[in-house]
This record gives C-alpha cells, structure tokens and sequence, in this order.
C-alpha cells in the first residue's frame, strides 16, 4: 500500500457521461498530480494542484476537470466521454517541491475507465 | 525544457541474463534522477533513484548512475528474473515537476 488511495478501482460508463474520479493523498502530501495512462500516448500529465491551488496544467482537456479540497484529496471529473477516454487514470502525491526532488512521487493504484 | 528519453521496447530476455535499459535527459541545471516501475496491473512504483552526480542508485539488484557528462541515468542488472517483467520508467525532477520517458516494457522468458 503506497499510501495514495484512489477510488473507484474500476469504472464503465457510456459515450457522453460524466464521471468523478477521486484521490487521497499520503498523509503529509501537499501536491497531487493527475496521470492518464492509455495504450497509444503512455504516461501523460494532466494537472497539480499544490494545498489546494492549481500549479501546473497538461494536456488536459477541456471536458476534464479537477480541483484539491481544504482536507487535500482530489477528484477528477471527466464529462462528455468518448470511446478514446477509455484509460488508466493516476493519482500521484508528494511533500512539497523540495520533497519531490528527493523522494519523487509516490502513485496509487489507478482507476481503470472505460468508455462503452 | 525538461525531457528524458529512453530506450524503446518491448525488450525480451532469458532469465539471469544482464539487462540496460537506456536513458537519457536533457535539463538545466543537474535534477534528481528516477527510475519507476510498473508491474500488470498497479501504479507506478520508486525503483530507485540518484539526487547528484555520480550517485548510483540502486534497489532490488538493480543499478542506476548519474553521469553528468553524458547526461544519462542507464538501468542495469545482473541477472534478471521472470518477476523483474514489468514497464521501467525513467524520469528527471527539474522545473518544479517530475517529467517520464515513454516507458520500456521488460518481458522476461524461462
């Protein structure tokens, strides 16, 4: 257990729906940061937010969207889906910049979405 | 900016043979170098890491050094074994964020 939970495990839903996807952060973490991992683009970033403030963007959507609640955890919402939606999404944590220059990241498990 | 390139895969081995698997960054300045793994079915995992020059990182028989001259972190060991089959991602911590290679997918056969 890394630490970083992330529910749901698993997702399915229909072209053009909306869905929230949730992450807890290690405990002392203050940044999250949102992956998208499909077969074709690999590894690709999404968003940070750092004690509750957006601090980096991706390539993230514009029918993505996310936001860091007081007590730190994280959701990210996915409207209008399509079949290409269809991936892994993860959920990352770390201290603080200088924390992560030492230690990285550390991920959860991921939420595996797929787009019918 | 920022980027890290590795060595493409898929790449397949027998068992206890010596594995590399290249990477290398282009940054300003000299980041905190990572290796990440990824075994079927689970996030990503801190393999090992190097925060200065001439650190080697190493974790589980795996090896890593940061070579400021050439720019490169490369992941090496010995002797691989079949639970060694994953994704192996390099990744450099520079500008505030950590940035990932592509990913090589490791298979390794009996």
């Amino acid at each position: 257990d890394s630490g970083v939970t992330q529910t749901p495990k698993h997702l399915i839903t229909a072209t053009g729906q909306r869905v929230t996807l949730r992450c807890s952060p290690r405990s002392g973490d203050l940044s999250v940061y949102w992956y998208q991992q499909s077969l074709d683009q690999g590894l690709q970033f999404l968003i940070q937010y750092y004690n509750g403030e957006e601090r980096a963007k991706g390539n993230i959507l514009e029918r993505f969207s996310a936001q860091q609640f007081p007590d730190l955890h994280s959701e990210l919402n996915l409207s209008s889906l399509e079949l290409g939606d269809s991936a892994l999404y993860f959920c990352a944590s770390s201290v603080d910049q200088t924390g992560t220059a030492i230690y990285g990241y550390t991920f959860g498990s991921g939420t595996r979405l797929t787009v019918v | 900016g920022d980027s890290v390139t590795q060595m493409e895969g898929p790449v397949t081995l027998s068992e206890e043979a010596f594995l590399t698997i290249n990477c290398t960054y282009t940054a300003t300045g000299y980041p905190s170098l990572f290796w990440y793994v990824q075994y079927p079915g689970e996030g990503l995992q801190l393999l090992l890491k190097a925060t200065k020059a001439d650190d080697k990182g190493s974790n589980k028989g795996f090896e890593a050094t940061y070579r400021k001259e050439t720019t490169s972190f490369h992941l090496e060991k010995g002797s691989v074994q079949v639970s060694d089959s994953a994704v192996y991602f390099c990744a450099n911590f520079g500008n505030e964020k950590l940035t990932f290679g592509t990913g090589t997918r490791l298979t390794i056969i009996p």
